[in-house]
């Protein structure tokens, strides 16, 4: 059972342009919310990461926005560059579990 | 300061043998976490140990184990390896606190393949 649902699957961007990736979850104890970028042959790295008391944070290009009654938190990479083609994980956890419940991913692909 | 090492990166293995990977948390870091990434299932988390403690535990038969060692490094185990184990196998680690908000960071992985 998939406990973070993660659209869509690729996506295609030009340079520029803003990149968007949804993730809704059920469990409504989770209470933190990450985002990781994946490059090919790396593991994982934390881009930025979101608590269920803000609606939306920003750190750069990107910005988390986080809608607690809908359940669902989005990603969005603004003036998206090709550097930014890699593959983006949201996930969740909860307070008591040092454990991440992943999105299976959307790969990114920024086109110059 | 180094990051998550995990050795050996690759490595091929014959259905029915085991296999042992090793991991070396940042310095500090006293959580150690283990995920398998397949392109069909994705991340899944396998356990976590604390302070040489299974603290957690995800969905996988007995034929995956780990440990911790007082140097907080960890290492895993799969028995009677199948084709599906194939996958990239990560190491995370962390402080420790199970409040949320504590920063995972991953190694890069080790692949394993088994044929």
């Amino acid at each position: 059972q998939q406990q973070v649902k993660q659209s869509p699957q690729s996506l295609i961007v030009q340079k520029g342009g803003i990149s968007i990736i949804n993730c809704a979850y059920e469990n409504t104890a989770f209470d933190y919310f990450p985002w990781y970028q994946q490059f090919p042959g790396k593991g994982p790295a934390l881009l930025i990461a979101i608590r269920p008391d803000v609606s939306e944070k920003k750190e750069g290009r990107f910005t988390i926005s986080f809608n607690k009654s809908a359940k669902q938190f989005s990603l969005h990479i603004m003036d998206s560059q090709p550097g930014d083609s890699a593959t983006y994980f949201c996930a969740a956890s909860k307070t008591g579990a040092n454990n991440l419940f992943f999105g299976t991913g959307t790969r990114l692909t920024v086109i110059p | 300061k180094a990051g998550v090492t995990q050795t050996p990166r690759y490595l091929i293995k014959t259905r029915g043998q085991q296999v042992t990977l090793s991991c070396s948390p940042i310095s500090g870091h006293r959580s150690v976490s283990w995920y398998q990434q397949t392109p069909g299932q994705g991340l899944q988390f396998l356990f976590e140990y604390f302070s040489e403690t299974q603290r957690n535990k995800g969905n996988f038969p007995g034929r995956f184990s780990g440990r911790q060692f007082s140097n907080s490094r960890s290492e895993m185990n799969v028995s009677t390896l199948e084709l599906g184990d194939s996958a990239l196998y990560l190491c995370a680690s962390s402080e420790g606190q199970t409040y949320s908000g504590n920063t995972i960071y991953f190694g890069e992985g080790s692949w394993l393949t088994v044929v």
